[in-house]
């Protein structure tokens, strides 16, 4: 059974910084690129990054380029998304999605999120 | 980035009715191999959304049979026929043709 498991969310201070995770189980991470989708409150769906299956190839929306950094351990399974200069239109549920195949694939599979609150 | 923009932003339908979204995305999204690279998710509160349509009409697996999807470049529809009360939901598609994989403002139905 696929699991994905993003943990690292908070509240934190305009300004600054969060690391986010996703732990990933079920299925050969290492062979499906990865997305970050993220919902602000009473907001639609975001597509934010991505990354292909062996990093080589990362992509992001223009609202987080330059702020926002996407990553990936296959060794440990987990996936990263480090959040830098964060404002409060950055607060939102972060979720994790595997992706069908490469980067542009469906979404399958997706975390439960995980809460960033940029408040001072 | 190629815009998507659905329609009705949220729709009242009566259980076993039929509910009828629509997407329009900017941009052609139909590539090669004769597929449009387009999906559709519901979205319940609390839960994280669900992929129920890939390639604009494949259904996934365990997705009750009532959803369906057609469409083809840049107008796309989900039709849910004989609707149950567990498929109250916000309904969003979503562009994977290029990068940002973007989504539509999304469509609420209810009973």
């Amino acid at each position: 059974e696929v699991q994905l498991l993003e943990s690292g969310g908070g509240l934190v201070q305009p300004g600054g910084s969060l690391r986010l995770s996703c732990a990933a189980s079920g299925f050969i991470f290492g062979n499906y690129a990865m997305t970050w989708v993220r919902q602000g409150p009473g907001k639609g769906l975001e597509w934010v990054t991505a990354i292909s299956a062996n990093a080589d190839s990362t992509f992001f929306a223009d609202s987080v380029k330059g702020r926002f950094i996407i990553s990936r351990d296959n060794s440990k399974n987990t996936l990263f998304l480090q959040v830098h200069s964060l404002g409060a239109e950055d607060t939102a549920i972060y979720y994790c999605a595997k992706n069908n195949a490469g980067w542009l694939t469906p979404l399958d599979y997706w975390g439960q999120g995980t809460l960033v609150t940029v408040s001072s | 980035d190629i815009v998507m923009t659905q329609s009705p932003a949220s729709l009242s339908v009566s259980l076993g009715g039929r509910a009828t979204i629509n997407c329009k995305s900017s941009q052609d999204v139909f590539y090669s191999s004769y597929k449009n690279y387009l999906a559709w998710y519901q979205h319940k509160p609390g839960q994280p959304p669900k992929l129920l349509i890939s390639w604009a009409s494949s259904r996934e697996s365990g997705v009750p049979d009532r959803f369906s999807g057609s469409g083809s470049g840049t107008d796309f529809t989900l039709t849910i026929t004989s609707l149950q009360a567990e498929d109250v939901a916000v309904y969003y598609c979503q562009q994977y043709y290029t990068t940002p994989g973007t989504f539509g403002q999304g469509t609420k139905v209810e009973i």
